[in-house]
């Protein structure tokens, strides 16, 4: 079955650029809309933007457009998040999530375990 | 932006009762309408699609309602798996979720 797990830095620097890495396994990433999801501890979810596979297509929240960037490798299997001139307010978990259809928006079926990132001063 | 309301925000109840979680959409999101449900230090995991479309795998317990502006989540028995948060997710207009209903044990 498909498997996703982030990965990348837990400590990023105030005013600096947070990159991070989603491995997909046990399946393709095509045709697929993979998309990053961040939850500051012991609060909500908020969708941060999604990437198709196949073309490259994005969509970002548009709260944080200006800050986000997202790209794919196919030839290794996974899609990437930055996000730039991160503050305080940057700091949560990170997930990394599949969406369950391409026809249209739709709710995400599976998720990796999540990545903590720190943003430091 | 379309804003998700979750109530109640917390919700103590035992084991076998009905528990019913409401969702408010701040404008109509037709049947475009997921919950998840999280334990503490785990991923959301996703129970149902278009409002009322059980996941593959998820017990027949739960059940979702609504459409429009307005939806609920149901457990028809609460079982001890089921204390946990619950997150409902609007996904007509871009991607947002409701603030979450913690069901705690009462």
């Amino acid at each position: 079955q498909v498997q996703l797990q982030e990965s990348g830095p837990g400590l990023v620097k105030l005013s600096e650029t947070l990159s991070l890495t989603c491995i997909v396994s046990g399946g393709s990433i095509n045709s697929y809309y993979w998309t990053w999801i961040r939850q500051p501890a012991g609060k909500g979810l908020e969708w941060i933007g999604r990437i198709y596979a196949s073309s490259g297509n994005t969509n970002y929240n548009p709260s944080l457009k200006s800050r986000v960037s997202m790209s794919v490798d196919m030839s290794k299997d996974q899609f990437s998040l930055m996000l730039t001139s991160v503050t305080a307010a940057d700091t949560a978990m990170y997930y990394c999530a599949r969406e369950r259809e391409l026809l249209r928006g739709d709710a995400f079926d599976i998720w990796g375990q999540g990545t903590m990132v720190t943003v430091s001063s | 932006d379309i804003q998700m309301t979750q109530s109640p925000s917390t919700l103590s109840a035992s084991v076998g009762d009905r528990v019913t979680i409401t969702c408010r959409a701040s404008q109509s999101i037709s049947d475009w309408l997921a919950w998840y449900q999280q334990k503490p230090g785990k991923a959301p995991k996703l129970l149902i699609y278009k409002a009322s479309t059980l996941e593959s795998g998820v017990p027949s317990r739960f059940s979702g309602s609504g459409s429009g502006t307005e939806f609920t989540l149901t457990i028809s028995s609460l079982q001890p798996d089921d204390f946990a948060t619950y997150y409902c997710q609007q996904y007509n207009d871009y991607w947002t979720f409701g603030q979450g209903t913690k069901v705690e044990i009462k």
